[in-house]
């Protein structure tokens, strides 16, 4: 069962553009989404993380809304960049615990 | 200052051998967790490691298992492996701060079983 759904699965947009992507989650014990930022070779980095009591967290061009009743959160990129080309994973956990539970993944590319 | 630092990067392994992968955290942090990374899927939660005991495990067989040392830093050893273990095996420190944290991972160690 997975308990983090991730879409879409591939994202391309022009330099300058929003990227938009969304999770769904199931488990309603779940109070911690952070968004992580891979890129080839290396380990997933934290881009931003929310919890459950704000609707929206921004830092810099990042952007996560949170919609509690729907069990939905998305990342917001703003003037997207060649450089945000990567895999982004959504994630979730109980009570801040490092038992994170990772959507499967959206690999965006940012045409210059 | 040194982030999470796995070794090896690489490594090569047959089915039925048993392989021992280390990480070291990053540092002043004391717990260290395990997860398994597929090719195109996000990670896997294997265990986590605080004070030298495992104290969270996700749903992977006992021939997962590790060990953390005085230091904080941990192994991860996988006995009888199968195909299907070939993966990035990548390991986290948390750094906590009231009511602030972030996990860091590594790079990650590449297995492929053959």
């Amino acid at each position: 069962q997975q308990q983090v759904k991730q879409s879409p699965q591939s994202l391309i947009v022009q330099k300058g553009g929003i990227s938009i992507i969304n999770c769904a989650y199931e488990n309603t014990a779940f109070d911690y989404f952070p968004w992580y930022q891979q890129f080839p070779g290396k380990g997933p980095a934290l881009l931003i993380a929310i919890r459950p009591d704000v609707s929206e967290k921004k830092e810099g061009r990042f952007t996560i809304s949170f919609n509690k009743s729907a069990k939905q959160f998305s990342l917001h990129i703003m003037d997207s960049q060649p450089g945000d080309s990567a895999t982004y994973f959504c994630a979730a956990s109980i009570g801040g615990s490092e038992k994170l539970v990772f959507g499967k993944g959206t690999k965006l590319t940012v045409n210059p | 200052d040194a982030g999470v630092t796995q070794s090896p990067t690489h490594l090569i392994k047959t089915r039925g051998q048993q392989v021992t992968l280390r990480c070291s955290p990053k540092s002043g942090h004391d717990t260290v967790s395990w997860y398994q990374q597929a090719l195109g899927q996000g990670p896997q939660f294997i265990f986590q490691y605080y004070e030298e005991e495992e104290r969270q495990r996700g749903n992977f067989p006992d021939r997962f298992s590790g060990h953390q040392f005085p230091n904080y830093s941990s192994e991860l050893n996988v006995n009888a492996l199968l195909l299907g273990d070939s993966a990035l095996y990548l390991c986290a420190s948390r750094f906590r701060t009231g009511a602030n944290e972030k996990l860091f991972f590594g790079s990650g160690t590449q297995l492929s079983v053959l």
